[in-house]
């Protein structure tokens, strides 16, 4: 069983386009999370949500919006994308306090 | 603020070495817990070990050592009899234990590269 799934795996897309990467959990988490890592691996938190609400929200545009439905699901929406927003982006769920994070598989958007 | 540094950029070692992964933290939290991941060519963050800032006991795992020295700040991973299959990517993080939500902050990341 996955315990954090993504969808899709790889997303090309083109400038200017808006698009959705979807994350459901099934541990049982109260904390889900967007992660975008860079070409260099760099790994920046996103966003950070606790039983649906907004806890972390870094300094990301605003064309970035997450929505989380219920607390299994945390969905990245991005509008207007841009060239600059190529990378992988993984999703990540935790318990409440001090829990280590368990991660998605990443999907790899690329935007021409 | 708080700020892990992971000096290593890159660290590439014959296979069968021992290997140290250097992980250095700042934080004004009294309390905070500190975790490894690891990152494989093939792309996915797997966690490895979470410690405790109140427990500065050292862990082994297998081949994998952990010390903690909140001295000096450090939690610094050791690979005994290093494989090839060691080699990933290496994130050390850390997370106040006061919050909500767990804000962690990585490091940078360390690129180990074991050769047969």
């Amino acid at each position: 069983d996955t315990a954090v799934s993504q969808t899709p795996k790889y997303l090309v897309t083109q400038m200017g386009n808006d698009k959705s990467i979807k994350c459901e959990q099934n541990l049982g988490h109260d904390t889900m999370y967007w992660y975008k890592q860079d070409s260099k691996k760099f790994l920046k938190i996103m966003f950070s949500y606790n039983n649906k609400e907004l806890i972390i929200n870094e300094t990301v545009p605003n064309r970035f919006s997450p929505k989380s439905p219920d607390k299994a699901h945390l969905n990245l929406h991005i509008n207007s994308l841009e060239l600059g927003d190529s990378a992988v982006y993984f999703c990540a769920s935790s318990p409440l306090r001090g829990g280590e994070q368990f991660f998605g598989p990443g999907t790899r958007l690329t935007v021409l | 603020a708080q700020k892990v540094t992971q000096a290593q950029t890159e660290i590439s070692v014959v296979e069968k070495e021992d290997v140290t992964l250097d992980c250095v933290y700042e934080t004004r939290d009294t309390t905070y817990y500190l975790f490894w991941y690891k990152q494989p060519p093939s792309g996915e963050l797997v966690f490895l070990i979470r410690r405790n800032s109140f427990d500065e006991q050292n862990e082994i795992s297998g081949r994998y050592s952990w010390n903690f020295q909140k001295s000096t700040s450090s939690f610094n991973f050791t690979i005994t009899a290093s494989q090839v299959v060691d080699s990933a990517v290496y994130f050390c993080a850390l997370l106040p234990y006061n919050t909500n939500a767990g804000k962690s902050t990585f490091g940078d990341g360390t690129t180990l590269t074991v050769k047969p």
